[in-house]
Order: structure tokens, then sequence, then C-alpha cells
């Protein structure tokens, strides 16, 4: 009954590699989000979706590359890895405010990504 | 522009009180948040204030809001090990699909 969830948990892998990270919510939820922790554990921003739609895509390379297949998915996709790609990246859901006054985040456990 | 402040550190002795504080920028921020994050874990919602209210109580947490200053506190009472964490500190403009922006995070370390 997991509200955000995010696979992988752990992912390991080389410089030049493409990867995903998937990311689903049940909590009904019009907006999804991506962040990215850095090893000094700063959150910033990386995109926003509602109901499918991109809202925030911040100064964010372009080898990154979100895909919202529905309003419960918010995929990550990212080309070329680099060394500084490494970090943890959250996938995050709310609902409209309009519905429920406020826009509370919900986040999901995160992905480990290590780029060697 | 946006900016939230907090400090990096904070120890105390199980059963104590802790009082984590943080400052914000943006006078247009119409929620404040609180998250915790465990280590290796995601980020936990503690709890929110809206910014018309001065105070908001749950169990043993207290958050105070002195808008005029743009000061934002968490006080847990009774602190415990559990309570171990890094607790951020988060503002929004509630707007659909607009960032949280977030403070770089206070770690609480509670000694029995």
């Amino acid at each position: 009954d997991t509200a955000v969830s995010q696979t992988p948990k752990y992912l390991v892998t080389q410089m030049g590699n493409d990867k995903s990270i998937k990311c689903e919510q049940n909590l009904g939820h019009d907006t999804m989000y991506w962040y990215k922790q850095d090893s000094k554990k700063f959150l910033k921003i990386m995109f926003s979706y509602n109901n499918k739609e991109l809202i925030i895509n911040e100064t964010v390379p372009n080898r990154f590359s979100p895909k919202s297949p529905d309003k419960a998915h918010l995929n990550l996709h990212i080309n070329s890895l680099e060394l500084g790609d490494s970090a943890v990246y959250f996938c995050a859901s709310s609902q409209d405010s309009w519905i429920t006054s406020t826009d509370t985040q919900y986040f999901g456990p995160g992905t480990r990504l290590t780029v060697l | 522009g946006e900016d939230v402040e907090q400090s990096l550190f904070l120890s105390v002795r199980e059963g104590d009180s802790s009082v984590i504080n943080c400052t914000y920028t943006d006078s247009s921020s119409t929620y404040l948040y609180w998250y915790k994050q465990e280590p290796g874990a995601g980020l936990q919602l503690l709890t929110y204030i809206f910014s018309n209210m001065d105070m908001k109580q749950d169990q043993r947490l207290t958050v105070l809001l002195n808008k005029k200053d743009k000061h934002l506190s968490l006080r847990i009472a009774d602190t415990q090990t559990g309570d171990s964490a890094i607790y951020f500190c988060a503002e929004s403009k509630n707007q659909a699909g607009t960032a949280l922006i977030f403070g770089k995070g206070t770690t609480l370390s509670v000694s029995s």
C-alpha cells in the first residue's frame, strides 16, 4: 500500500550508460515531481508535471528527460551518465491545492544512483 | 530570490526539548513544511503550517511561525534517540506543480 514508490532503490552503473528510474503514486494526485539530493543532502527540484504536462523544468542538462505516461507515473531517463550525476533522486506527488487547500508533497523512498 | 536557511547541527540529550530554527526570504510563501529524513531513508512529512497561523501543535511537535521576521521553528518535546535524523524546512507557494524550496537540513543528534 506504498503511496509513492520508486524503482530501483539502488542503481550502480558506468559512465556513459543510459538508465531510467521509475516512479508511481497511488494517491490519485495530479502533480508529480523529481528532486535531486546531492552528497551534502541539499534537495533541489528538477521537474514537475501536472496532469501529464510539464510545469517546471529547472536548469537540468538535456541528458535528463522526464516522461509521464499517465497521471500516476513519472519516469526519469538519463542519457550518457556522468560522475556528477551520482546522487539520490526523489520522486514526489501532490494534489492540486484547489481540491485540498494545500499542495503538500509526499515523497518516495529515493533512488541512490552511483556512477562509476 | 528564494532562500531557506537552517543551522546545520543540533545535539541534545534524551528527554530534553529540541528546537530547530529556519529562516526564509520569500514573503509570498503560503505554506511552510517540516520533513524528517532518517539515514538512508526518504523524506517523511512531519507537519506544516499555513502562513496566517502563528502556532501549530501536533503531539510532541510544536511549530512556531513569525511571519514578520520570516522565522519558523520546530520544537520536539521529550526528544528520543529515534528522533535522530535530518530535519528539513521547506517553503511553498501552494500552486500546482511549484517546487518546495528546501533548507540545507539540520542534523539532530540525540544522546542517551
